[in-house]
């Protein structure tokens, strides 16, 4: 992967409401689009991750969708929770994995 | 499975001297590590990808001799930051992937927080 840009930065939600954060990617190479949480002081955990030949992929409460033509993939969180309540990083491999530059998610009870 | 150490999780040295970061996977074999730095509140730098055996393959902009990667076995790497300055101080973390689990896939490692007086 090359550079990947991610938005929001910062994303405040009330609790029970989706929350979707956004990655647009440059090298159409990419081929593999995880999706990793960082709580604070924490390690970086692997929460879902796509790969190219799919569109979609969901895990309870999270899911993960992929537009290849458009060279952007997204986040999407929904019924959120306070613990929910972290730092996301996109990113995508071709050769490399890049990530992007995170973006805070505050769920509010 | 997919376990990550790193030790230590926190040193203070002085300015000059050198420190060593273990990175160990515990339940696999980790054909490749990376090696990570991170800012407060900022996102992951990758300094550096080595294979088992080989020498590190540094990014643009990171001083081979003065952080030294060894990745002598399947399951340990080492990150040494030599003569350390204040400007070192920050959050390195590693990470593995390969064996069983694939090569995409990045497993982390907890960090280690590095503060040079």
């Amino acid at each position: 992967g090359e550079n990947v840009e991610q938005h929001p930065s910062t994303l405040s939600v009330q609790e029970g409401d989706s929350a979707v954060i956004k990655c647009t990617y440059s090298d159409s190479a990419s081929n593999y689009f995880p999706w990793y949480k960082q709580e604070l002081g924490k390690r970086p955990q692997l929460i879902i991750d796509i790969r190219s030949n799919v569109g979609e992929k969901k895990d309870q409460r999270i899911a993960v969708t992929l537009n290849k033509t458009a060279k952007h993939f997204s986040l999407h969180i929904t019924e959120t929770q306070p613990e929910d309540s972290a730092v996301y990083f996109c990113g995508n491999a071709g050769n490399m994995l890049t990530f992007g530059g995170g973006t805070r998610l505050m769920v509010k009870p | 499975g997919a376990v990550v150490s790193q030790h230590p999780s926190w040193v203070i040295c002085k300015s000059g001297t050198s420190v060593k970061i273990e990175c160990r996977s515990l339940d696999f074999q980790a054909t490749t590590m990376f090696w990570y730095r991170q800012f407060p509140k900022q996102s992951l730098m990758l300094m550096a990808t080595s294979n088992e055996g080989s020498k590190a393959t540094y990014e643009q902009g990171v001083e081979k001799d003065k952080f030294l990667i060894n990745h002598a076995s399947l399951t340990l790497s080492t990150l040494t930051v030599t003569s350390a300055h204040p400007e070192d101080s920050s959050f390195y973390i590693c990470s593995a992937s390969g064996g069983v689990l694939g090569t995409d896939t990045q497993y982390f490692g907890p960090g280690t927080r590095l503060t040079v007086l």
